[in-house]
């Protein structure tokens, strides 16, 4: 069974400082792994999606890397800002549709102004 | 369309009561996907539609739960004789052949 960890569990780095939130999963076949970001109380919005077969994506400040045969993801915020604030959660798709993503339990992120 | 949206926000229920809740996707999207969502965890899969098929169940979904996607369209959630551990967030998301996944802004289920 498929098991996704996040370190750390919570995060608070003053404004301006560039971060790196970790994402570990324990089995290597999968299809995708995508980041996501969750305010209080509302749904997910996707951050970055990578593909099995790709190292890395960006996204403005954003950039996701991925080395699947050791089970590890990191998401790099640079320059971050009081609006990044909110917690990051990272899925594993194992492809075909079936059981859908498998979570992290997230790292909450503050940034202080 | 602007995403995948979800209907009600919020739901306060007694005990006992029946649930339903609404989901529509992205209109393109033929995959459809059910979560639910407690304090401090991650969202847990519950049940997945390829167009109108449902294909998978997780073993959280119990008798009491149960979904339709009736013409590949929109989808329902329904939770029978509701009970105070079914209080969570319940997440709708619909993505394209397994690509990137969006989800709605949930429905906050109150079961007192």
């Amino acid at each position: 069974k498929q098991e996704v960890t996040q370190i750390p569990a919570a995060l608070s780095v003053p404004e301006g400082e560039n971060l790196v939130l970790n994402c570990s999963f324990t089995d290597s076949a999968i299809y995708n792994l995508q980041w996501f970001r969750q305010d209080p109380g509302k749904g997910l919005t996707s951050l970055l999606l990578i593909q099995s077969s790709q190292r890395e994506q960006t996204s403005g400040r954003l950039n996701a890397s991925l080395d699947k045969s050791s089970g590890r993801s990191t998401l790099y915020i640079a320059a971050s800002q009081p609006g990044d604030s909110a917690t990051y959660l990272c899925a594993v798709d194992p492809g075909g549709g079936a059981d859908g993503l498998t979570f992290g339990k997230g790292t909450h992120l503050i940034i202080q102004p | 369309d602007t995403g995948v949206s979800q209907d009600p926000r919020h739901k306060i229920t007694k005990r006992g009561q029946n649930v339903t809740f609404r989901c529509d996707p992205i209109s393109e999207h033929n995959r459809l996907y059910w979560y639910r969502q407690t304090l401090g965890q991650g969202p847990e899969f519950l049940t997945y539609f390829q167009n109108e098929a449902q294909l998978e169940k997780s073993r959280l979904l119990s008798d009491r739960f149960s979904a339709e996607r009736p013409k590949g369209s929109f989808s329902t959630l329904e939770i029978q004789r509701t009970e105070q551990g079914d209080s969570a967030m319940y997440l709708c998301a619909s993505s394209l052949l397994g690509n990137e996944a969006f989800f709605g802004q949930g429905t906050r289920l109150t079961v007192v």
